[in-house]
């Protein structure tokens, strides 16, 4: 199957710094890569879908200059979570996929952010 | 307005009995259904997926039914196995183009007591 990896698996950040989590693909070409957070006992919930070389597509209500997201190989996709306020301490996940050659999302293991 | 619902949020079942986990949908135009297994503080693995075109997928224990007129599909695990413990998420997908996003529902938590 194919695999996504994201680094760092979990960080711990002072209010006001910013934090960059990377999200790679590490067997295929992935055009398109998602952005989900989960808060506890909830579903993910999708922030933004990043495809190579364009700019994010946000979901309503998610703030675009707070959440960085840059896309700029077939393997790579960064979301930066800009001046971190304890409320944006949640479970960071991507997800990769080529479409239409795969339907399916291949979802790497998560972030887990705690802002102090 | 929750376009996938998972109304169940948790199942407990009988190592070696059947477990079956429901799912509904409210948008028509969902053309492509996959199940994922998540454990805590990890991202979800996928499972089996199904077409709207098809209402059956199997694929070893785990089998999908698809029921487009009651927007409905389910997931059977059979026989079930303590491993089988996670949360299982139902999650939708919109007719192509240039989004392929998912709609999860929020996940039902399965238990299987050995």
């Amino acid at each position: 199957g194919a695999v996504v990896s994201q680094h760092p698996s979990w960080v711990i950040c002072k209010s006001g710094t910013s934090v960059k989590i990377e999200c790679r693909s590490l067997d295929f070409q992935a055009t398109t890569m998602f952005w989900y957070r989960q808060f506890p006992k909830q579903s993910l919930m999708l922030m933004a879908t990043s495809n190579e070389g364009s700019k994010a597509t946000y979901e309503q209500g998610v703030e675009k200059d707070k959440f960085l997201i840059n896309h700029a190989s077939l393997t790579l996709s960064t979301l930066t979570v800009t001046s971190a306020h304890p409320e944006d301490s949640s479970f960071y996940i991507c997800s990769a996929t080529d479409p239409p050659a795969r339907n399916e999302q291949f979802f790497g293991p998560g972030t887990r952010l705690t802002v102090l | 307005d929750q376009q996938v619902k998972q109304n169940s949020p948790s199942l407990s079942v009988q190592e070696g009995r059947i477990s079956i986990l429901n799912c509904d949908y409210t948008n028509s135009m969902f053309d492509y259904f996959l199940w994922y297994k998540k454990y805590p503080a990890e991202g979800p693995t996928f499972l089996i997926s199904i077409s709207s075109i098809k209402d059956k997928n199997e694929d070893g224990r785990f089998t999908v039914f698809l029921n487009k007129s009651a927007k409905h599909l389910s997931l059977h695990i059979v026989p079930s196995q303590p491993g089988d413990s996670a949360v299982y998420f139902c999650a939708a997908r919109g007719l192509g183009g240039s989004n392929y996003k998912l709609t999860f529902g929020k996940g039902t938590l399965l238990t299987v007591n050995p």
